[in-house]
């Protein structure tokens, strides 16, 4: 079991670039969750999938965000164009949801720094 | 906006000593509640999941209760030791497709 990997690990763009980072659940997991790590929100939840189907997108701040699931294996969040505010620290995470008692799994989080 | 609080937002204990933290949470549509470690530079990692109201459960020195009824989750610590040192966050799962939503945690210190 590799884990929830997430790419990259730092990302360092300029005000205005397109950011893309990816997401790779663990294998048989069927919910996928992003969260945002801020200082005064903690971890925020931007949105979650179940079987591949954006459930709710109702953390996603702004029109700027989107995230996509084409596959069980694969996720992406995009933001377009990048703003300094959007600097934080992003965090997928899987789930196998067959029951109420079903932890979140983590992947390590990418570092987003918009200058 | 599901409010998952969490108390107190830090905590200074000696080595040694006991601690518990609460995590307070509104009981409609609850369907889970979680606890999770989460180290510096690190992920969170998962302690708990409970769902019944009155569940215990325990992982060696650390334990939490549930109370559905009035929205609240307590975690113990017993004997708290430096390697402790993290911040402990709680998450409600809720909805059909359990929506988990964390609260701000708890940040622990053990001084040695």
């Amino acid at each position: 079991d590799a884990g929830v990997i997430q790419s990259p690990r730092h990302e360092v763009t300029e005000m205005g670039q397109e950011v893309t980072l990816r997401c790779k659940p663990i294998s048989g997991h069927n919910s996928l969750f992003w969260y945002r790590q801020t200082m005064m929100r903690g971890l925020e939840l931007l949105i979650y999938f179940n079987n591949n189907v954006p459930i709710d997108d109702s953390g996603m701040p702004e029109d700027r965000f989107s995230a996509k699931m084409p596959n069980a294996s694969f996720s992406t969040l995009k933001i377009q164009p990048s703003e300094p505010r959007d600097s934080a620290v992003y965090f997928c995470a899987s789930s196998l949801i067959d029951s109420y008692n079903s932890p979140l799994h983590f992947g390590n989080g990418t570092r987003l720094t918009v200058t | 906006i599901l409010n998952v609080e969490q108390s107190p937002q830090s905590l200074h204990v000696q080595e040694g000593d006991s601690t518990n933290f609460t995590c307070s949470f509104p009981s409609s549509n609850f369907y889970a509640l979680h606890w999770y470690r989460w180290e510096t530079a690190k992920s969170p990692e998962a302690l708990f999941v409970m769902t019944l109201n009155g569940d215990e459960k325990k992982k060696g020195r650390i334990s939490a209760t549930l109370n559905t009824k009035e929205g609240y989750s307590y975690l113990y610590i017993k004997g708290s030791q430096p390697e402790d040192s993290a911040t402990y966050l709680c998450a409600l799962g809720s909805g059909g497709y359990q929506k988990v939503t964390f609260g701000t945690g708890t940040k622990l210190q053990v001084i040695p």
